[in-house]
């Protein structure tokens, strides 16, 4: 079963600094991995999507994610936290097998101090 | 006009209450998901669709019921409300294929009291 692991429910960076935001999955086929970000009282919208093209994925404001087949992973980063990216960022997984469901991580929010 | 609307946004009822949650989408695509977040938790998906005809169930199905009544429009029921469906509900759209992107609506905030 497919399963996505968020290292940290709670990231305090400062303005200016690197975004880290850990994520790790568990697939027994060839996964498609998603970032998706929250920002209060708002929908989900998507960042940035793995479909097995480049490992190293760019997304919109600055963020970007490498996969790395490995180590499970896919982490999330943005050399330069800016206050508006304060939100709540979601990893997901989905497969070929499971018809396009997504399965989520637990979320991570991210806070960023002036 | 947003692509993926749901009403109401916010809605209080009481326990036992029958409650529907609508989701309509104007992206012309063929699936349609529930979700609904809870805090630690992340989004767990109650049902989807992969057309009209065509309605699972997710991980958390138990005590929700689903209708699509067409392309456009997925609606979400709790027959009898409880307490611990109180949470964010989240519908979602995609054309078709693992690797497409969803698009969720802004959410319905549902509190049973």
């Amino acid at each position: 079963a497919q399963s996505v692991t968020q290292l940290g429910s709670h990231v305090s960076v400062s303005e200016g600094a690197l975004v880290l935001l850990r994520c790790n999955y568990s697939s027994s086929v060839p996964p498609y991995l998603f970032w998706y970000v929250q920002y209060p009282n708002q929908g989900l919208q998507l960042l940035l999507k793995y479909t097995s093209a480049a490992t190293l994925v760019k997304g919109i404001n600055g963020f970007e994610a490498e996969f790395k087949k490995s180590e499970t992973s896919f982490h999330l980063t943005k050399p330069s936290a800016h206050m508006s990216d304060a939100a709540e960022y979601f990893c997901a997984v989905s497969d070929g097998n499971q018809g396009g469901k997504l399965i989520f991580g637990q979320g991570t929010e991210l806070s960023v101090k002036p | 006009d947003a692509d993926v609307t749901q009403t109401p946004r916010n809605r209080i009822t009481k326990t036992g209450k029958r409650i529907m949650l609508e989701c309509s989408q104007t992206k012309g695509h063929d699936r349609m998901y529930w979700y609904r977040q809870d805090p630690g938790l992340g989004l767990r998906l109650i049902y989807y669709s992969f057309d009209v005809k065509d309605i699972n169930k997710g991980e958390i199905s138990d005590g929700y019921s689903v209708s699509r009544q067409a392309q456009a429009k997925f609606s979400l029921s709790l027959e009898s409300a409880i307490p611990n469906q109180t949470a964010l509900y989240f519908c979602a759209t995609s054309r078709q294929g693992a690797g497409d992107t969803q698009y969720f609506g802004p959410g319905t905030r549902l509190t049973v009291l």
